[in-house]
C-alpha cells in the first residue's frame, strides 16, 4: 500500500514570495490533514478536509494560506505571501475515519523562508 | 486552545534501560496516541487507547490512558539504539461544533540512545 506522498521534499524561497505544496493521501481515506510543525514543536492543525469540504480551518492564517482538495483526493496548500515565521515542515496525513486518531503522515515539506 | 504538557523534553539513556515518559492536559479526551518521529520523516503512530484506565502494549512499548482522562503514559522496555527519536503524545477530543474530532499534539520527548 502506498503512503501519503507529498513535494516538494525542501523548498528555499525569500520572504514576500509565494509557495505551494502538494500532497496525495493514502487510496480510500476520506480525510485529508495538513500541519505545520515549526522546529522543536510538535505537528499543529492547519485545515481538515473530509473528502472536498472543510471541516476545521480555525488555525490556518487565511490572509495569507489557502488549501483545496478540489475532487476529494489530492491537495494543495499555497502560502502567499511567505513570511519569515512560516519557515516549518508542512506535514500532510490522511485517516480512513475521523474519530479515531489515526493518521497516516506523509515525509513533509521543509519551508525555509529568507 | 488544548495544550498538552509532555515531560521530559529529552532523554538521554544506555541501551537496554527502560525508559518513560508522560503526557498531562487540564482537558478530557477521549483518545490518546503515541506517535515516533525520525529526522526527516513523518510521525508514525506507536499506540492508540481508547478507553479511561486502557493499558495496551505494542513489542517493547506499554502506554495507559489515564483514569481521569487527562493523562497517559508511553514506557518502553529494554531500549535499542533504533528507538531513537522524538516521542508524541497526542490527545482526541470532539471539536466545539461537535461535528469532527480535533487532535492535539504535545511538544515532544526527544529520546537518546546510547549503544
Amino acid at each position: 500500500e502506498a503512503g501519503v506522498a507529498q513535494s516538494p521534499r525542501y523548498k528555499i524561497i525569500e520572504k514576500r514570495q509565494s509557495v505551494a505544496f502538494w500532497c496525495n493521501p493514502i487510496s480510500g481515506h476520506a480525510t485529508l490533514y495538513w500541519y505545520q510543525q515549526i522546529l522543536g514543536q510538535g505537528p499543529k492543525l492547519l485545515i481538515q478536509f473530509q473528502n472536498n469540504g472543510v471541516v476545521d480551518d480555525s488555525q490556518l492564517p487565511k490572509d495569507r494560506f489557502s488549501a483545496e482538495r478540489l475532487k476529494g483526493v489530492d491537495s494543495t496548500l499555497k502560502i502567499q505571501p511567505a513570511k519569515l515565521e512560516d519557515s516549518a515542515v508542512y506535514l500532510c496525513a490522511s485517516s480512513l475515519w475521523t474519530n479515531t486518531g489515526e493518521l497516516f503522515f506523509g515525509e513533509g515539506s521543509r519551508l525555509t523562508v529568507l | 486552545g488544548q495544550q498538552l504538557n509532555q515531560s521530559p523534553q529529552s532523554m538521554f539513556i544506555q541501551e537496554g534501560e527502560d525508559v518513560s515518559m508522560n503526557c498531562t492536559s487540564s482537558s478530557i479526551f477521549n483518545t490518546w496516541l503515541w506517535y515516533k518521529q525520525d529526522p526527516g520523516e513523518g510521525p508514525v503512530l506507536l499506540i492508540a487507547l481508547y478507553k479511561a484506565g486502557e493499558l495496551t502494549s505494542n513489542g517493547r512499548l506499554t502506554a495507559q490512558f489515564g483514569i481521569t482522562r487527562k493523562d497517559s503514559f508511553l514506557n518502553i522496555s529494554a531500549s535499542i539504539p533504533s528507538d531513537v527519536g522524538i516521542y508524541f503524545c497526542a490527545g482526541q477530543a470532539r471539536g466545539s461544533g461537535g461535528s469532527n474530532y480535533k487532535l492535539t499534539f504535545g511538544k515532544g520527548t526527544l529520546l537518546t540512545v546510547n549503544p
